[in-house]
């Protein structure tokens, strides 16, 4: 069965680090674009990062390029997404999506609080 | 590029139509393989998106046919036909043709 599972998810402090995760299984995620994408409570949805398959070329979103990381475990067929410097506005349930062009395999998210 | 969707909702009566458009700000059809590198998805209360149409009119597997995918270029629509109470949702486009994707503000989709 093709899915995807986010894990990791949490409450952190401003200025402080998490890191999620997205285990894939049905499919290689070796063989496709990655992406993660996030929804802040009551607001739409944001996309964030992906990852190319092949040349492994990623791309951030302006909101937070210089802050998270997106990386690929083919041997553990997972997704990252290491976040620091994290942000309130940054509180979000998180999603991992397999890329076909659009976005066709989503997981049910993993929820981050950002809150002193 | 920046997608704009329009209305922000709508209510439509059961068995009617609903219509949703959805502007880009540049067009998003790739002249190499004249395909438009747009998708919509729907979003239940408390559930994660689900893929309904890619390239714009392409249909996904075990969708209803009463979705149905439209336009070209900078200009699409998504049409709902004979709505259904489980139709309930928000809908968002999105664009995959630059190397910085970016969706709708999303469209909710409720009953009159």
């Amino acid at each position: 069965q093709v899915q995807v599972v986010e894990s990791g998810g949490g409450l952190v402090k401003p200025g402080g680090s998490l890191r999620l995760s997205c285990a894939a299984s049905g499919f290689a995620v070796s063989g496709y674009y990655m992406s993660w994408i996030r929804q802040a409570p009551g607001r739409g949805l944001e996309w964030i990062s992906y990852i190319r398959s092949g040349d492994d070329v990623i791309f951030y979103a302006d909101s937070v390029k210089g802050r998270f990381t997106i990386s690929r475990d083919d041997a553990n067929n997972s997704l990252y997404l290491f976040m620091n410097s994290l942000r309130v506005e940054d509180a979000a349930v998180y999603y991992c999506a397999r890329v076909q062009g659009s976005m066709d395999v989503w997981g049910k998210g993993t929820t981050v609080t950002v809150s002193s | 590029i920046v997608m704009t969707q329009s209305p922000d909702s709508l209510a439509v009566s059961l068995g009617e139509t609903a219509t949703i458009n959805c502007k880009s700000s540049q067009s998003v059809l790739f002249s190499s393989n004249n395909k438009n590198y747009l998708a919509w998805y729907q979003q239940k209360p408390g559930q994660p998106p689900k893929l309904l149409i890619s390239w714009a009119s392409a249909r996904e597997s075990g969708v209803p046919d009463r979705f149905s995918g439209s336009g070209s270029g900078t200009d699409f629509t998504l049409t709902i036909s004979s709505l259904q109470a489980e139709d309930v949702a928000v809908y968002y486009c999105q664009e995959y043709y630059s190397t910085l994707w970016t969706f709708g503000q999303g469209t909710k989709v409720e009953i009159k």
